[in-house]
């Protein structure tokens, strides 16, 4: 079985201020992991994914197999980066995403 | 192009009637997703289809949702009977890709989704 874990339903960051949204996953295989965000009144869109080792929007986001984590970071936030963040897993090869529960980031002028 | 087209964007019903939510994926692509937002569980997958094939509906919540895809440009997903619990906003999502190709990480690009209420 897949599984996704967002701990944080909201995190609240002054702008300027370093984020960091977590994600650890559970998969048996070698998995994909993506960060999807959905801002306000926007449709949800990719982010980025672990595979293009890019930088979207000043986010990165390292595979770290031994923690099975994914967590995405900013060294410094932006008030246009509040939005929701959800951290998504697939199987190699195939298309059944399991996205977790979300994390709303906030950030404060 | 438009993206993914979903159909109705707002949809008040009263419990025991049914709905159906629609979806134009984007042209060419070959899988598509139905999803389920609430609050408490996040995004959830419902069934996705692949060649207009059902391959996964483990995540349809009971009897009362069905889902089908009669071609390639067009799915529904049927609620029958709705009751409050079915309250969510609904997001149908294509994607283009094959089963089995390593390291595809396909992109899933998603419809502005249905916003049910059932009353």
């Amino acid at each position: 079985a897949q599984r996704v874990t967002q701990p944080e339903k909201l995190l609240s960051v002054f702008k300027g201020a370093p984020v960091e949204l977590k994600c650890n996953y559970s998969y048996s295989g070698s998995p994909e992991l993506f960060w999807y965000v959905q801002y306000s009144r926007q449709r949800l869109q990719l982010l980025l994914r672990h595979i293009s080792r890019e930088s979207i929007k000043g986010f990165t986001a390292d595979l770290n197999k031994g923690e099975t984590s994914f967590h995405l970071k900013k060294p410094f936030a932006q008030e246009e980066d509040s939005a929701m963040y959800y951290c998504a897993l697939s199987g190699r090869g195939y298309q059944k995403v399991t996205f977790g529960t979300g994390t709303k980031l906030q950030v404060i002028p | 192009d438009a993206g993914v087209i979903q159909s109705p964007r707002h949809e008040v019903t009263e419990m025991g009637q049914e709905v159906t939510l629609r979806c134009k994926p984007i042209s060419g692509h070959n899988s598509l997703f139905w999803y389920r937002q609430t609050m408490m569980r996040g995004l959830e997958l419902l069934i996705y289809f692949n060649n207009n094939v059902p391959i996964d509906d483990s995540g349809m919540p009971e009897d009362r949702f069905s889902a089908k895809m009669p071609n390639a440009s067009f799915s529904t997903l049927k609620i029958q009977p709705s009751e409050p619990r079915d309250s969510a906003v609904y997001f149908c999502a294509s994607s283009l890709g094959a089963r089995g190709l390593a390291g595809m990480g396909n992109e899933q690009f998603f419809g502005p989704g249905t916003r049910l209420t059932v009353l």
